[in-house]
């Protein structure tokens, strides 16, 4: 079974510019997740996609970060205007539909894309 | 609100001696506890999960770990390490009913030869 992927692997801009992250999850799986991983600290949930919805995006800085899953499979994540503070890991996981899936269901989790900015 | 406080930020063990890796959890509901391990430039792996069942948890690569509701404590273990264990260990918490996960700020663990 593939596992979740995810491109680009590693990405350097400068401030102020924009940037895309894209994820493919496990096909079947309904839930979709975007987690931001600063060096030296645990994941941080930025957005739930449940399908093409927007489950819980309350994390998420909305002036700079926008996110997407308009067929609900594949998403997109983008930085516009990229700050110095947004250098991460911004991780893809996804998760089984909530209906199919028992207490503590199980996310995969992409290897991330590791972003750079100068 | 839930949270975990992973009590160690870096553990260093001799090949072949045990693992402890320390967690606390905060939760006001029945919590699901999970332990996920991060190898250099690789994707978090789920190591095992506690869901209300069985409160000895084992895992993959023979950790283990023990939910004590008690001491809201769910510390991970290994019997005897190996040098492919080196790598960031994060303990993560997540309410029934609430699949957001919220981690800790991990474990590096170390194995000296």
């Amino acid at each position: 079974e593939a596992g979740v992927a995810q491109s680009p692997r590693y990405k350097i801009i400068e401030k102020r510019q924009s940037v895309a992250f894209w994820c493919n999850p496990i096909s079947g799986h309904a839930t979709l997740y975007w987690y931001q991983q600063i060096l030296g600290q645990g994941p941080k949930l930025l957005i739930q996609f449940q399908n093409n919805g927007v489950v819980d995006d309350s994390q998420l800085p909305k002036d700079r970060f926008s996110a997407e899953r308009l067929k609900g499979v594949d998403s997109t994540l983008k930085i516009q205007p990229a700050k110095l503070e947004d250098s991460a890991v911004y991780l893809c996981a996804s998760s089984l539909d909530p209906a199919n899936r028992g207490p503590g269901e199980t996310q995969y989790f992409g290897p991330g894309t590791r972003l750079l900015v100068l | 609100a839930q949270s975990v406080t992973q009590l160690d930020s870096h553990v260093s063990v001799s090949e072949g001696t045990p693992v402890l890796l320390r967690c606390n959890y905060s939760s006001s509901y029945s919590p699901s506890l999970f332990w996920y391990v991060q190898h250099p430039n690789k994707g978090l792996q789920l190591l095992l999960k506690y869901t209300s069942a069985a409160t000895l948890v084992k895992g993959i690569n023979g950790f283990e770990a023990e939910f004590k509701k008690s001491e809201t404590s769910f510390h991970l273990t290994k019997p005897s390490a190996h040098m492919s264990d080196a790598a960031e260990y994060f303990c993560v918490v997540s309410e029934i009913g609430n699949e957001k996960l919220t981690f800790g700020t991990g474990t590096r663990l170390t194995i000296i030869p």
